[in-house]
């Protein structure tokens, strides 16, 4: 069975430095793979998507991630955080069939 | 282009209680539909899907049942709430490239 691993379920980052959140899946295939991003109290917003081609994918806010298939991972990048980037973001794997499966969540806290 | 209505946005239900959260799915045919449930402080874990009217998939053992009365419509039920069914709970639908999910209902049994 699929699933999605989020390891961090809380990253402290200071505004304007860096940010990477880390996923990891579990399929036989290379997958679609997704990240959204939750406002509090707010459904899910897209980041972006990976389904094939370069494995450096952009997305929207300024966010770009990753693929890498030996390690089964597609991280989240974003060079410089905004104070607005405090959010709980989710990776979410879609394999063969008809299910969409998320990861655990990690939830950014931006300092001033 | 898609949009999914869900409501309502809250609720506050007492123990024992039932139970019926609607999502309707507007600008797609035959879309395969989603429900979630996000408990305080975990991720998304997927409920219930179905790929048709009549058609559901259950994927927890739960207090809760789903319902595909027609195309684009999903409805999340239950006969008796229970503290545990507490929570945030989100339409999908799933498209061939995409997910779109409406503005989620948080679910207070008390």
């Amino acid at each position: 069975a699929q699933s999605v691993t989020q390891p961090d379920i809380h990253i402290t980052v200071s505004e304007g430095a860096s940010l990477e959140l880390r996923c990891n899946y579990s399929y036989g295939a290379t997958p679609y793979l997704f990240w959204y991003v939750q406002s509090p109290g707010q459904g899910l917003q897209l980041l972006l998507k990976y389904f094939s081609g370069d494995t450096l994918v952009q997305g929207i806010k300024g966010f770009e991630a990753e693929f890498k298939r030996s390690q089964a991972s597609v991280n989240l990048r974003k060079p410089s955080v905004h104070w607005s980037d405090a959010a709980e973001d989710f990776c979410a794997v879609k394999a063969a069939g008809n299910k969409l499966t998320f990861g655990g969540g990690t939830r950014v806290l931006v300092k001033p | 282009s898609q949009t999914i209505h869900q409501w309502p946005a809250t609720l506050v239900q007492p123990v024992g209680s039932p139970l019926s959260l609607e999502c309707t799915v507007e600008g797609t045919s035959n879309p395969n539909l989603y429900w979630y449930r996000q408990a305080a402080g975990r991720g998304l874990q997927l409920l219930f899907y179905s790929v048709g009217i009549g058609q559901i998939s259950s994927e927890v053992p739960q207090n809760l049942s789903a319902s595909r009365p027609q195309d684009r419509q999903f409805i999340l039920s239950s006969k008796k709430l229970l503290l545990s069914d507490s929570g945030f709970y989100l339409c999908a639908w799933l498209g061939h490239l995409e997910a779109f999910f409406g503005q989620g209902t948080r679910l207070t049994v008390v």
